[in-house]
């Protein structure tokens, strides 16, 4: 059974940075490419971005809004999913949800940017 | 990048009520077209993929269909479970985007 759990929300300031994690299980982690989105509260659903597998050049993409300020990375080791977030704005502010590519979704880490 | 818009934003209905949520996408997406279901508090869960295939462990009362630019998923008969809000998404594009939902609500 493939599971996701993220990890590693919380309260940050303007300007701050947070990393969160997404544990994967119960699927081939090194092959998989992998998601992050977002959902700010009471919106609807925003793509952030994407990595692909290493055997498929584990290249990433990014949203607009994010681009320059959030990396996605992956530790195969760990069968873990990252998204450092630098410089945060009080729009990032926003239930984070890793997926994978084939559409299993994790339950999501509330990210809360606010002074 | 890829715009999907979905109408109607928000719908009033009725348990047994036949619902239809459309979907259009600003160009082809083939049919690379998925559909989620979202309650309160929940992530979404996926319900249609690839326009038409029924997702292992929903009930068939959730259909799609469509290609190219125009899609549909219909609810044949509303139950009380099915109250929630649903997105289209497109994976055409390995940028996926999202319709910007629709609340189905209890009449």
């Amino acid at each position: 059974e493939v599971q996701l759990v993220e990890s590693g929300g919380g309260l940050v300031k303007p300007g701050g940075s947070l990393r969160l994690s997404c544990a994967a299980s119960g699927f081939t982690f090194s092959n998989a490419w992998m998601n992050w989105v977002r959902q700010a509260p009471g919106k609807g659903l925003e793509w952030v971005g994407r990595i692909k597998s290493k055997t498929d050049g584990g290249t990433t993409d990014y949203a607009a809004p994010v681009k320059g300020r959030f990396t996605i990375s992956g530790d195969d080791s760990k069968n873990t999913l990252y998204l450092q977030m630098n410089s945060l704005k009080t729009e990032d502010t926003a239930v984070y949800y890793c997926a994978t590519h084939d559409f299993y979704w994790g339950q999501g880490t509330l990210v809360t940017v606010s002074s | 990048d890829i715009q999907m818009t979905q109408s109607p934003s928000s719908l009033s209905a009725s348990v047994g009520d036949r619902v239809t949520i459309t979907c259009r996408a600003s160009q082809s997406i083939s049919s690379y077209l998925n559909w989620y279901q979202q309650k309160p508090g929940k992530a979404p869960q996926l319900l249609i993929y690839s326009a038409s295939s029924l997702q292992s462990g929903v009930p068939s009362r959730f259909s799609g269909s469509g290609s190219g630019t125009d899609f549909t998923l219909t609810i044949s008969s509303l139950q009380p479970e099915d109250f929630a809000t649903y997105y289209c998404q497109q994976s055409s594009s390995t940028l996926w985007t999202f319709g910007q939902g629709t609340k189905v609500e209890i009449k």
